[in-house]
């Protein structure tokens, strides 16, 4: 099956500082999606990007699906932006998406 | 709000015993899939439907079941509880986008299930 790594497994910035998490897939891919999870557990829809590039306020994703990755920037980052980061693709096998293991954020006043 | 309601939110169980958990929806998505996650593993997909009375495996199916016999709701059955299954589980919906196609992921508020 599709295997989807994410890097940095860990950060740690400075209130106001800038970030790039990145994700990477095993096999092309017709869904991959960016999702926030709050210290509470909460987990929040990011982004929906198969391809190309969104931008949502201080948050915007690229995926290049020829070259099997995506990437989440976070510019002046705030500590409401602490959790973890997950990226899922679904691989065209009804639905079924695969996640990475996530990075977790730390954001410091 | 994908209008998503996790019940029960936080149960304590022993071995052996069975356990329903109910994801109930109130917006009439057609998929709905039950998720756990634990540590080290990240999110991992047990079953999904993609409609009434039509559901499919994930992959992590062992030990679990599940049944949809109205849009709404989804349970999520542990016919014989297991301390490996002491988790996280996430209810999640999708709704088809502008291709037709299943994508943008909602899921719920999770049920912590701890098994002893």
């Amino acid at each position: 099956g599709i295997q989807v790594e994410q890097s940095p497994p860990d950060l740690i910035l400075q209130e106001g500082a800038n970030s790039t998490l990145r994700c990477n897939f095993s096999d092309s891919v017709n869904n991959l999606q960016w999702f926030h999870q709050n210290p509470w557990g909460q987990l929040i829809n990011l982004f929906y990007i198969p391809s190309g590039t969104k931008q949502n306020g201080r948050l915007s994703a690229t995926t290049v699906a020829t070259e099997r990755y995506s990437l989440l920037y976070i510019s002046s980052s705030q500590t409401t932006d602490s959790g973890v980061y997950f990226c899922a693709v679904d691989g065209n096998q009804g639905g079924k998406l695969i996640f990475g293991q996530g990075t977790e954020l730390s954001v410091k006043p | 709000d994908a209008g998503i309601t996790q019940s029960p939110r936080h149960k304590v169980t022993e071995t052996g015993t069975p356990v329903t958990l109910r994801c109930h929806q109130t917006e009439n998505h057609r998929y709905m899939y039950w998720y756990r996650q634990d540590p080290g593993h990240g999110l991992r997909l047990i079953h999904y439907s993609y409609g009434v009375k039509d559901t499919d495996k994930g992959e992590v199916s062992d030990g679990y079941s599940v049944s949809r016999s109205k849009t709404e709701d989804f349970l999520l059955t542990l016919e014989s509880a297991t301390s490996s299954q002491t988790s996280v589980y996430f209810c999640a919906i999708s709704e088809p986008g502008p291709e037709q196609s299943r994508n943008t992921i909602y899921f719920g508020e999770g049920s912590w299930l701890t098994v002893v």
